[in-house]
């Protein structure tokens, strides 16, 4: 059970155009999803904390802008990666969970490439 | 299926003692491997890494033990303290970890004073 599961697993797309990343908890309602980014030496990046059915908050210097968050039903949140450069090329890696005290579930991740 | 695998939720300890979390992985590509520690409500930070390399890597109190052959990971944490109290994730990376982690489900880790 708890499966989380990423669409697509990977993405390579040109500058300045915006790509969609969706995360699904397929077994579980997740109240709460979040995204992160992962850097080198693999450090995780928390971007943003989507509750179903209200804005995401996102952390700070994430520009909310950019990264649009929609967290339409308990079981689908998505990540719009909008107007996208070479720079957020990375993996993101959404969580999900049934309430943010409870343990998170990890997506298998998606890696971005922006030609 | 599972690549990296918790099979425990939750480890209780006395405060002083050690504290050991376990980790099996099924992928014989990885050669990278990391712990996590999660607190309610806050994205997990990371505490200690071990290259397939090595079979162990100490940073303080937190000591990583790698098996390849065993394909099994353990965190050993000595002496737990109550602040040590968190979700603890195992991830598992290859090519030397370039590419993208793979997490287990976690394990919850209460040290009691």
């Amino acid at each position: 059970g708890a499966v989380v599961s990423q669409h697509p697993s990977w993405v390579i797309c040109k500058s300045g155009t915006s790509v969609k990343i969706e995360c699904r908890s397929l077994d579980f309602q997740a109240t709460t999803m979040f995204w992160y980014r992962q850097f080198p030496k693999q450090s995780l990046m928390l971007m943003a904390t989507s509750n179903e059915g209200s804005k995401a908050t996102y952390e700070q210097g994430v520009e909310k802008d950019k990264f649009l968050i929609n967290h339409a039903s308990l079981t689908l949140s998505t990540l719009t990666v909008t107007s996208a450069h070479p720079e957020d090329s990375s993996f993101y890696i959404c969580s999900a969970t049934t309430s943010p005290e409870e343990t998170q579930y990890f997506g298998p991740g998606t890696r971005l490439l922006v030609l | 299926d599972q690549q990296v695998k918790q099979n425990s939720p939750s480890l209780s300890v006395q405060e002083g003692r050690i504290s050991i979390l376990n980790c099996d992985y099924t992928n014989s590509m990885f050669d990278y491997f990391l712990w996590y520690k999660k607190y309610p409500a806050e994205g997990p930070t990371f505490l200690i890494s071990i290259s397939s390399i090595k079979d162990k890597n100490e940073d303080g109190r937190f000591t990583v033990f790698l098996n390849k052959s065993a394909k099994h990971l353990s965190l050993h944490i000595v002496p737990s303290q109550p602040g040590d109290s968190a979700v603890y994730f195992c991830a598992a990376s290859v090519q030397g970890g370039s590419e993208k982690l793979v997490f287990g489900k976690g394990m919850k880790l209460t040290v009691n004073p």
